[in-house]
Order: structure tokens, then sequence, then C-alpha cells
């Protein structure tokens, strides 16, 4: 069936640099994109969404790229802090805005 | 803390027995979402409802798992005669449904261990 995915189950990084998370999703009619960080213990905490009519979406120290054509979806974190390190998720619009995750890539920041 | 809330954090049952887990939603928030989530896993989509109005089940419910939001506000999921394979955290959301957003604010979730 068609799912999201994260090509690297893991990325450690170090400490003030920038971090690259990849996502590609395989539904080419989905319309709306987001990703999510989730840290030990909580739920997933909302970073930054993006809609199929644009292709870069910007926010605090993070942007979302959304390339259509080989349906691949990125986060670009700037310079990595400590409080970076968790689990981050891409999510697509399955439908009426239910969400279809990927497994996820877990980000270690090394000090 | 997103201001979903949902009780209890934890719970440990023994296999065949019933558990009901309670979602508080953001007061205003007209959807509501129930996921599931294993271990190294993203959530998987459950159920939502529109105010009190259950919309769709996935296909991942038996009919052991039942849903309600019975006045628009809180939510309840019961599972009956709970399994092993049931084990697993519970995430609840919620959203204000507009025609441009529907951002969905997670709860912390609740974990259930069936032993």
């Amino acid at each position: 069936g068609e799912s999201v995915g994260l090509h690297l189950p893991t990325l450690s990084v170090q400490e003030g640099d920038n971090s690259i998370i990849n996502c590609a999703y395989s539904n080419s009619a989905s319309d709306y994109f987001i990703w999510y960080k989730q840290e030990s213990g909580k739920g997933p905490q909302f970073i930054i969404d993006i809609r199929s009519n644009m292709d870069k979406r910007q926010g605090q120290r993070v942007t979302v790229l959304l390339n259509k054509t080989v349906k691949h979806l990125s986060l670009q974190i700037a310079a990595t802090q400590p409080g970076d390190s968790a689990v981050y998720f891409c999510a697509e619009n399955s439908g009426d805005y239910k969400l279809s995750f990927g497994a996820g890539t877990t980000v270690t920041v090394r000090a | 803390d997103t201001g979903v809330s949902q009780d209890p954090r934890h719970k440990i049952t023994k296999r065949g027995q019933n558990v009901t887990f309670r979602c508080d939603p953001i007061s205003e928030h007209n959807r509501l979402y129930w996921y599931r989530q294993t271990l190294g896993q993203g959530p998987e989509f459950l159920t939502y409802f529109q105010n009190e109005a259950q919309l769709e089940k996935s296909r991942l419910l038996s009919d052991r798992f039942s849903a309600e939001r019975p006045k628009g506000s809180f939510s309840t999921l019961e599972i009956q005669r709970t399994e092993q394979g049931d084990s697993a955290m519970y995430l609840c959301a919620s959203s204000l449904r507009l025609a441009s957003d529907n951002e969905q604010f997670f709860g912390p979730g609740t974990r259930l261990t069936v032993l």
C-alpha cells in the first residue's frame, strides 16, 4: 500500500551543525505533510507543515522542503542543539486529515 | 504541555480484562483522533470524531475496540478482552478543523501493557 517512510532510522549530529532528515512518500495525491518531534515518554509535538502547492517553508531554525517530482520531503534543523535529540516523524494527510506516519528517525546530538 | 490530557498515563492489565482510557482535548477543538504507537514505529490512525460523531474507524480496530465522544468534548477508548498484542501507546490528538488549518495537538499518551 501507499505509505510514508524515512530514509534512515538514526542520525548522529555534532552540536552546532545542521541536521537533515529525509522522508520519502508514495502517495502522489497527498496534499499536506507535517513533521513531528517526539521525546521519550511524550506525545508527538508539531514542528512544521507544508502543503503540496509549496516547495519550501521556514520556521524558527527549521526548514521543510518538498519535492513532488521525486516524492521526497526533508526537514532541515539549523545549529542543532542538545534539546533537538528526539525521534522525528514525517506524516501525510491520508484523507480528511487522518495522518499516516513514517517509522521515524532518531536524532542524537553529540556535545 | 499541549493542552491535551490523557488518563491514565500507564495501565498494566491481565489478558482478558477490559480497559478504558480517557482523552480530554483542547476545549474549543471539534476534531479528536485516536492513534496507536508500538515501539520503534510511528503512530497509526485508529479512529476520529468531529464533535460527537465518529467519522471513521480504521481496519486496525477489531470489534473489541470502541470509542465514544458523547458530548463532543472528552473521549473514551475501551478495549474489551485485552490481548498481549494490544500492548502499545495509545495517543489522542485534537484539532480545530478549519479550511486552512488542521494542526493536531497530541496528548502524552496512555501506555498499555497486557500481561
